[in-house]
C-alpha cells in the first residue's frame, strides 16, 4: 500500500498518561501535516513539516503537544499529560509538495477518560 | 484571518436527486479552494479542487466552480446515489502560509434509496 498510515487507529489512554501516535507518509513526499479533528467537526490544523523542518506549529494548542519529523519521513505526535479535552481523531496527511494535494491517513482515535 | 462556512447538516435526499452543499469563505489574497470526502469508516479523500477564480473543478459528477466575486465554491451533483452518502468537507489553502488545509465544519448526506 502506498498510503498514508497511521498507528495506533485507536488509543485509550487515562488523565495525565502521555501518548505517542506515529504517521508514515507517502514514500518521497516533502511535506507532512497534523490535524486535530473534534466529533462533528472539521479538521483543525496542528503543525507542519517540510522533510525534518517543523516550519509552523502555531495549531498546536499547549506546551503538552510535541511532534517530530527527524529523518524527514516518519513522523510522531506526543501529547503529555493528556486531557479530555485532547479526545479527538488525530489525522496525518502527506503532499509531495507544500501547495500539492495531500493524502490523508485513517486517522487515530484517541479516547482520554 | 481564513475560514470556511458551510451549510449545516444533514442533507437528506432521495436518490436521483438534485445536491447543493453551499460553501463560502473568507480569504485575503488567492486561496485554493477544496473539496474532501469522508466516507462511513474511511479517511478523507480529495474530492475535487480549483486554484484560481471561474475555475470549475469536477469529480465522479460532482462540479463546483471558484467564484471569487461572491466568495463561493457551492458542491454540486445532478443525480445523487446511496454510494455518496458521505460527510463533505469544503477546505482552503491561503496564498501566503505553510499550505495548511482551512476545513468548514463538514455537511453530512444521506441519501435514502
Amino acid at each position: 500500500g502506498a498510503g498514508v498510515s497511521q498507528s495506533p487507529r485507536y488509543k485509550v489512554a487515562k488523565r495525565g498518561q502521555d501518548v505517542a501516535l506515529r504517521c508514515d507518509p507517502i514514500s518521497g513526499h516533502v511535506s507532512l501535516f497534523w490535524y486535530q479533528q473534534a466529533l462533528g467537526q472539521g479538521p483543525e490544523f496542528l503543525t507542519y513539516f517540510q522533510n525534518e523542518a517543523q516550519l509552523d506549529k502555531s495549531g498546536l494548542p499547549s506546551d503538552r503537544f510535541f511532534a517530530e519529523r527527524p529523518e524527514g519521513s516518519v513522523s510522531t505526535l506526543k501529547i503529555q499529560r493528556t486531557q479530555q479535552e485532547d479526545s479527538a481523531v488525530y489525522l496525518c496527511a502527506s503532499s509531495l509538495v507544500r501547495g500539492e494535494t495531500q493524502y490523508f491517513g485513517p486517522g487515530t482515535r484517541l479516547l482520554v477518560l | 484571518g481564513n475560514s470556511v462556512t458551510q451549510m449545516e447538516g444533514p442533507v437528506t435526499l432521495s436518490e436521483e436527486a438534485f445536491l447543493t452543499i453551499n460553501c463560502t469563505y473568507t480569504a485575503t489574497g488567492y486561496p485554493s479552494l477544496f473539496w474532501y470526502v469522508q466516507y462511513p469508516g474511511e479517511g478523507l479523500q480529495l474530492l475535487l479542487k480549483a486554484t484560481k477564480a471561474d475555475d470549475k473543478g469536477s469529480n465522479k459528477g460532482f462540479e463546483a466552480t471558484y467564484r471569487k466575486e461572491t466568495t463561493s465554491f457551492h458542491l454540486e451533483k445532478g443525480s445523487v446515489q446511496v454510494s455518496d452518502s458521505a460527510v463533505y468537507f469544503c477546505a482552503l489553502i491561503g496564498s501566503s502560509n505553510t499550505g495548511k488545509l482551512i476545513f468548514g465544519q463538514g455537511t453530512t448526506l444521506q441519501v435514502k434509496p
